[in-house]
């Protein structure tokens, strides 16, 4: 069935470092493709999205890129802030019913002054 | 607040007890969505609702668990006779009638405790 992996974390970084969150996944036919953030207490955030092949996502900063050929949507960031630290799913849609969303397990960012 | 709303928060329930959780959506959505998030795992797709009908419950376990969503008020996800791997925190989302998108808005969650 579809799945999606994501890179295990915690990750921590210093302010003002790269970011890569790293996110493959399997599926039959042509999903959609999501990051989703979770900040401590809250409910999830969506983050940015790519529809198709090729298509990047961006917001706040962040980037992903849809990549059919090696099934992958890495979440990026140039520069992260303290404000940055939260919980990053990368979820699917694999269509139809598009609000079924298959997640990854998340990866949890920790952002040092 | 427009947002998706869910209750209570937090909620304590003793095993072999009635766990019943509440969600309102966003205002102007007709689809519902329950997931569950077990710790330190990712959230897992329960149940699809719309107005007056289960959509798609095929992540919804066999026996203790149903949810609805009536006509008038909030959708409710009732668990019976808790057990303690039901504890979890449990997310609601909504989406718009025409979807299309594939954006969720996720309530806050409602965390479940079974001692």
């Amino acid at each position: 069935g579809d799945s999606v992996t994501q890179m295990e974390g915690p990750v921590t970084l210093s302010e003002e470092a790269f970011l890569t969150i790293n996110c493959t996944y399997t599926a039959t036919g042509y999903p959609s493709l999501f990051w989703y953030v979770q900040y401590p207490g809250e409910g999830l955030q969506l983050l940015l999205k790519a529809t198709k092949a090729d298509d990047k996502g961006s917001n706040k900063g962040f980037e992903a890129t849809y990549r059919k050929e090696t099934t992958s949507f890495h979440l990026e960031k140039g520069s992260v802030q303290v404000s940055d630290s939260a919980v990053y799913f990368c979820a699917l849609s694999a269509g139809g019913n598009t609000g079924k969303l298959i997640f990854g397990q998340g990866t949890t960012l920790q952002v040092k002054p | 607040n427009a947002g998706v709303m869910q209750n209570p928060r937090h909620l304590v329930r003793r095993r072999g007890q009635e766990a019943r959780l509440r969600c309102s959506p966003m205002k102007g959505h007709s689809h519902v969505y329950w997931y569950r998030q077990l710790p330190e795992e990712g959230l897992k797709f329960m149940v699809y609702l719309q107005k007056e009908n289960i959509i798609d419950e095929s992540g919804m376990p066999k026996e203790r668990f149903s949810a609805e969503f009536p006509k008038e008020g909030p959708s409710i996800l009732r668990i019976q006779q808790v057990v303690r791997g039901d504890s979890a925190a449990y997310f609601c989302a909504s989406s718009p009638p025409t979807g299309g998108t594939g954006e969720l808005f996720f309530g806050e969650g409602s965390r479940l405790t079974v001692l």
